[in-house]
C-alpha cells in the first residue's frame, strides 16, 4: 500500500509570492496534518483536517490556510512568502482526527523562499 | 505553553552498544507519546507509543519508558545498528486540547552509530 504521498518535492518561490503545496493520505485515512519543520527543529504543527473540515491549528499567520477535499486529500496555501517560511513541510495522515491515533508522515516538500 | 524538550542535543555510540535518548515534556496533561526517527531527506517514521496509563512499553530492539512523576520520556534501543543513525524526536499529545491530534516535537536528539 502507498504512504502518505506530497507534491512536489522541492520548490523554490520568491518573497511575496504565494505556493500551493499538495498531500494525499494513507488510502482508508480521513484525518490530515500539516506541520511546518524548520532546518534543526522538532516539526510544527500548522492544521488539522478531518472530514473536510479544520479540527486544530497551530500558531501560524492567516497568511497560511489549507483545504480537504472529500477525497481526503489536502492542499497547504502559503500567501506573501517570506525568507522565514523556508522549511520542509510535512502532512501526516491518521485514521480518525482523535488524540492517540498514529499518524504517519510523508516525505514533506522542501520550500526555499529567496 | 506546551512544549517537549530533549537533554541530549547529540548521542554517539558504538554499534552494539544500548542507546538511550531522553526527553522532558512539560504539560502534565499530555496522555498519548510517540517517538519518531526521522533520517535525512525524509519524513519522521513511527517507532514506538505509549498511551499515560502505562510507564513502559516494548517493541522490537526498543523500548519506551515513561515516568509520569517527573515528567521524563525516554527511548531505549537495544543492539544499536549502523542503520540506527538518524535523528530522533520525542513527541505528546493532548487527546482534550483544541486540536485533538496536533503533536507538539521535542528539538530531536542525534544519534549517530560507530561501525
Amino acid at each position: 500500500d502507498a504512504g502518505v504521498t506530497q507534491s512536489p518535492t522541492h520548490l523554490i518561490k520568491t518573497r511575496g509570492q504565494q505556493v500551493t503545496l499538495r498531500c494525499s493520505p494513507i488510502s482508508g485515512h480521513k484525518s490530515v496534518s500539516w506541520y511546518q519543520q524548520v532546518l534543526g527543529q522538532g516539526p510544527q504543527f500548522i492544521f488539522q483536517y478531518y472530514e473536510k473540515e479544520e479540527r486544530g491549528r497551530g500558531n501560524f499567520p492567516d497568511r497560511f490556510s489549507a483545504r480537504q477535499f472529500p477525497n481526503y486529500s489536502s492542499e497547504l496555501n502559503v500567501n506573501a512568502l517570506l525568507l522565514g517560511d523556508s522549511a520542509l513541510y510535512l502532512c501526516a495522515s491518521s485514521l480518525r482526527a482523535g488524540g492517540g491515533d498514529e499518524q504517519f508522515f510523508g516525505p514533506g516538500t522542501r520550500l526555499t523562499v529567496l | 505553553g506546551e512544549s517537549v524538550g530533549l537533554h541530549l542535543p547529540t548521542l554517539s555510540v558504538q554499534e552494539g552498544d544500548n542507546s538511550i535518548i531522553n526527553c522532558a515534556y512539560s504539560n502534565s496533561a499530555s496522555d498519548y507519546f510517540i517517538w519518531y526517527k526521522q533520517e535525512s531527506g525524509k519524513g519522521p517514521q513511527f517507532i514506538i507509543d505509549i498511551r499515560s496509563n502505562m510507564d513502559k512499553r516494548q517493541g522490537q530492539r526498543v523500548t519506551v519508558l515513561l515516568n509520569k512523576t517527573v515528567k521524563h520520556l525516554s527511548l531505549q534501543i537495544a543492539a544499536t545498528q549502523p542503520g540506527d543513525s538518524a535523528v530522533y524526536f520525542c513527541a505528546e499529545n493532548y487527546a482534550g486540547g483544541t486540536s485533538y491530534g496536533k503533536l507538539t516535537f521535542g528539538q530531536g536528539t542525534i544519534l549517530t552509530v560507530h561501525p
